[in-house]
């Protein structure tokens, strides 16, 4: 069965460091994995995905990720964390030979001035 | 390029009584979703259409919920009748067929049932 853990419910970091939201997952095959997300009171947003090729993808906003198929991991990195960059990020994982995404319960990033 | 449109942003209720949910797809889109959004939770698939045809529809609760897409493009969500564990916020969202391709969301119906 298909699974998505993101362990840390919050991530706090300063203005201008550098931020991690981290995501493992568990699938069958060849993973298809996003990061989302998600501002108050609106829908999901999508920031990048990564489907084969290069392990580190670049998304918008200056959001980039990392896939480690031996750790099944796909962590969320920004060089620069900015104000408002403050959000919920969701991490989903889609089998490759499914159509249903799984998403993670959510990691709250809040970014201090 | 517009996005996936929702209507209503919010609905108060009392339970037992009926609810609708309206979506608009981005044109072109011929899969459409509806997730449940609990608070403080991932989204969770409810029910997936290709075109007109419900292709997953395995967490729909069909005792009380019921989706249709007529003519593949605008979707509407019912539940009837509600009951106050379906406080939540309802989106829907669409895509490309295919798994590789992302799902658009819309801003999602926050539902509250009294």
């Amino acid at each position: 069965a298909q699974s998505v853990a993101q362990p840390e419910d919050q991530v706090n970091v300063a203005e201008g460091n550098p931020l991690t939201v981290k995501c493992t997952y568990s699938v069958s095959g060849n993973p298809y994995l996003f990061w989302y997300v998600q501002y108050p009171n609106r829908g999901l947003q999508f920031l990048l995905k990564y489907i084969t090729g290069d392990n580190l993808v670049k998304g918008s906003y200056g959001f980039e990720a990392e896939f480690n198929k031996s750790q099944t991991s796909f962590h969320l990195k920004k060089p620069s964390a900015l104000v408002s960059d403050s959000a919920l990020y969701f991490c989903a994982v889609r089998g490759y030979n499914t159509d249903k995404l799984i998403f993670g319960t959510g990691t709250r990033l809040q970014v201090f001035p | 390029e517009a996005g996936v449109v929702q209507s209503p942003r919010y609905k108060i209720i009392e339970k037992k009584q009926p609810v609708a949910f309206w979506c608009n797809p981005i044109s072109g889109h011929n899969t459409l979703y509806w997730y449940l959004q609990n608070l403080g939770q991932g989204p969770e698939l409810l029910i997936r259409y290709e075109n007109e045809e419900a292709v997953d529809d395995s967490q729909l609760p069909k005792d009380r919920f019921s989706a249709e897409r007529l003519k593949g493009v605008d979707s509407t969500l019912k539940i009837q009748p509600a009951e106050l564990g379906d406080s939540a916020v309802y989106l829907c969202a669409s895509s490309f067929t295919g798994a590789p391709h992302e799902q658009f969301f819309g801003p999602g119906t926050r539902l509250t049932v009294l």
